[in-house]
């Protein structure tokens, strides 16, 4: 199975600051029926279910604020929170969906210095 | 609207069965491309996937648990169900139904709608 390794494991910002996640696969999601990464993001509130935040690594779902914002490829990932709000503070989790058995990350806390 | 919702025991006991259903409404399973997946979430840790079904019947499992798990899927009744064997407490957790988001030409596009989760304990 791919293994997901999310960076940091959690992380304190200010408001009004910028929030950085890493997520590394151990294999590369690139697929090449679409030349696409197929790598998800997810933002989970507590006592709440995930929120699709990206697919394809860098597709923002509709609805998701533009302060959000996907990058990468390969094996390399990473999702960056602009501007951050109070209403952002949620643990993020990346997915790949590559192969036929999917794996999430581990998460990521993100909390308000 | 897209909805989805678990339903199942709240309780169950060390070796006993888990059936979960999970029914949906919004889309149909019939449909070429569709697909429902199950998650979980054990208290305080990360997500977990646990199997897929699409509209052509074809499932997958994950590698750790498919000696314990059967997903199938009813479609005149717009269900999903989740079968999981041989329980045990470290199988507390949250389970979650998800519909599949499928983009143009029928390409996966994440986990786009998520039902609220179904908790379950298991305990004697």
């Amino acid at each position: 199975d791919i293994v997901m390794t999310q960076s940091p494991d959690s992380l304190s910002v200010s408001l009004g600051e910028r929030a950085t996640i890493n997520c590394r696969s151990s294999q590369g999601l690139l697929h090449r029926s679409n030349n696409k990464n197929y790598l998800a993001w997810y933002q989970q509130k507590p006592g709440q279910p995930p929120k699709l935040l990206f697919y394809w690594a860098t597709s923002r779902k509709s609805g998701v604020s533009d302060r959000f914002s996907g990058s990468g490829s390969g094996s390399d990932f990473t999702l960056t929170i602009s501007d951050l709000r109070a209403e952002d503070v949620a643990v993020y989790y990346c997915q790949q969906y590559k192969t036929i058995s999917w794996t999430f990350g581990q998460g990521t806390k993100v909390e308000l210095k | 609207q897209v909805t989805l919702r678990e339903s199942g025991p709240a309780l169950v006991k060390p070796t006993q069965t888990l059936t979960l259903t999970c029914t949906f409404s919004g889309f149909s399973l019939t449909t070429r491309g569709m697909c429902v997946a199950w998650i979980r979430q054990s208290p305080g840790k990360a997500l977990e996937w646990l199997a897929h079904i699409d509209w052509n019947d074809d499932k997958e499992y994950s590698t750790s648990l498919k000696t314990r798990l059967t997903i199938s899927k009813d479609t005149s009744k717009n269900q999903v169900v989740l079968r999981m064997t041989k329980m045990d407490p470290v199988d507390t957790a949250t389970y979650y139904c998800a519909r599949v988001g499928v983009e143009a030409h029928g390409y996966y596009a994440g986990l786009d709608y998520w039902g609220q989760g179904s908790l379950v304990t298991v305990s004697s």
